[in-house]
């Protein structure tokens, strides 16, 4: 069973830093692409980032674009996702998503439970 | 940056009528790059169609999608009580994709 779980997500004052993790599992991780979406509270969704497989393509959101790495480790079935300069526009869940084909930029068959974002003094 | 605009934002219907959601794009979209997610309060999205109009593993047949251009529509033919939810278009046309706004499918 494909399995996402996001972590790393919590209270952080404007200006900080966070680095999110998800824990992927059920699947050969190391074939396919994986993404970020994010979504504000009562809003819609954002997608903010994509890496390809073997890490050799990676796309940002313009909006997001100077303020996040996104990196994967494939020998420990792990995404992550370090955004910096936070701010109050920023208070999300973010989810990971696995893309429906591989590795390639294509819409989400499976996604997290998101992890909780939240940016306040 | 293609912007997804989708209406209308709150559909009021019935159980077992049949729902049109619409999506128009800023400008043209490849069939194979168009996307629908259903989401429910407190989960993550679930696909329903990708490239248009193929439904994903395990979507009903009540769902279907159609359109090209700038223009795409889903359809749920007859509403059962759990199609109430959200519904979201996306692009992946490029590089990294955008999502419509949603539109949320109430109980009249």
């Amino acid at each position: 069973e494909v399995q996402l779980v996001e972590s790393g997500g919590g209270l952080v004052p404007p200006g900080g830093s966070l680095r999110l993790s998800c824990a992927a599992s059920g699947f050969t991780f190391s074939t396919y692409a994986m993404n970020w979406v994010r979504q504000a509270p009562g809003k819609g969704l954002e997608w903010v980032s994509y890496i390809s497989s073997t890490s050799t393509t990676i796309y940002y959101a313009d909006s997001l674009k100077g303020r996040l790495t996104i990196s994967r480790d494939n020998a420990k079935n792990s995404l992550f996702l370090q955004i910096h300069s936070l701010r109050a526009d920023d208070t999300a869940v973010y989810y990971c998503a696995r893309p429906y084909f591989g590795d390639y930029v294509s819409p989400f068959d499976y996604w997290g439970l998101g992890t909780l974002v939240t940016v306040s003094s | 940056e293609i912007v997804l605009t989708q209406s209308p934002g709150t559909l009021s219907l019935s159980p077992g009528e049949r729902a049109t959601l619409s999506c128009r794009a800023s400008q043209r979209i490849g069939v194979s790059y168009l996307a629908w997610y259903q989401q429910k309060p407190g989960q993550a999205p679930r696909l329903l169609i990708y490239g248009t109009s193929n439904r994903a593993t395990g979507i009903p047949d009540r769902f279907s999608g159609s359109g090209s251009g700038t223009d795409f529509t889903l359809t749920i033919s007859r509403l059962e009580p759990e199609d109430f939810a959200v519904y979201y278009c996306q692009q992946y046309d490029g590089s990294l994709g955008t999502f419509g706004q949603g539109t949320k499918v109430e109980i009249k």
